[in-house]
């Protein structure tokens, strides 16, 4: 079965720009959750999406959103990107999404604001 | 084998010792634990979970231990090698929720 794929691996953005993320599950996994990772605060979470609908959500300001869409494939949004934005976002997937489910994550796009 | 108490940010190993990797976790209501290793350029690749009804888990290579009543996760590497080298985070699951709270984090250096 093929991984957790997300695209693209690395993109560079200039200051109030936005910019989309795109992440693809594994092959029947309905429950996509997107994590952001920087060297100064680690892995955070960000939403989590299963079935179209976002069910949990972090502490990131508004202009962090995403969907997901009927075969599951998931897309996240940053609007007026800040420098601090730079990070490595990540995408993880599970069957189901219940707790205690394993989540698999992808390699992660790496976005640099600059 | 080297084992350190309380979280370090790292842990240098020889090739063939065991290494113990700490984590502190925060809720006393978590009720799933696991351990991720992190290569450079890459996602966090799973290695091992355990659920709170449990106290230890084997896997290949691995074992996981959990103390509930200090709050302590730890995972063990017997006999590590050099392609052990990754950066390990630890991680907690509430039962309500399938957000995952994650660890520092700690950087395993392992020279032959």
């Amino acid at each position: 079965k093929a991984g957790v794929t997300q695209t693209p691996r690395y993109l560079i953005k200039t200051r109030g720009q936005q910019v989309t993320l795109s992440c693809s599950p594994i092959s029947g996994h309905r429950s996509v959750s997107w994590y952001q990772q920087t060297p100064g605060q680690g892995l955070q979470f960000l939403f989590e999406y299963f079935s179209e609908t976002q069910r949990n959500k972090g502490n990131f300001p508004g202009r962090f959103s995403g969907r997901q869409f009927s075969n599951s494939r998931s897309e996240m949004n940053v609007s007026t990107l800040e420098l601090g934005d730079s990070a490595l976002y990540l995408c993880a997937s599970s069957l189901d999404g219940t707790p205690q489910e394993t989540q698999y994550f992808g390699p992660g796009t790496r976005l640099l604001v600059l | 084998g080297e084992s350190v108490g309380l979280h370090l940010p790292t842990l240098s190993v020889q090739e063939g010792d065991n290494s113990i990797i700490n984590c502190a976790y925060s809720n006393s209501a978590s009720d799933y634990f696991i351990w991720y290793k992190q290569e450079s350029g890459k996602g966090p690749q799973f290695i091992i979970d355990i659920r709170s009804n449990m106290d230890k888990r084997q896997g290949q290579r691995v074992t996981v231990l959990l103390n509930k009543t200090v709050k302590h996760l730890s995972l063990q590497i017997a006999a590590t090698q050099p392609g052990d080298s990754a950066v390990y985070f630890c991680a907690e699951s509430i039962q309500a929720g399938t957000a995952l709270i994650f660890g520092k984090g700690t950087t395993l250096s392992v020279s032959s």
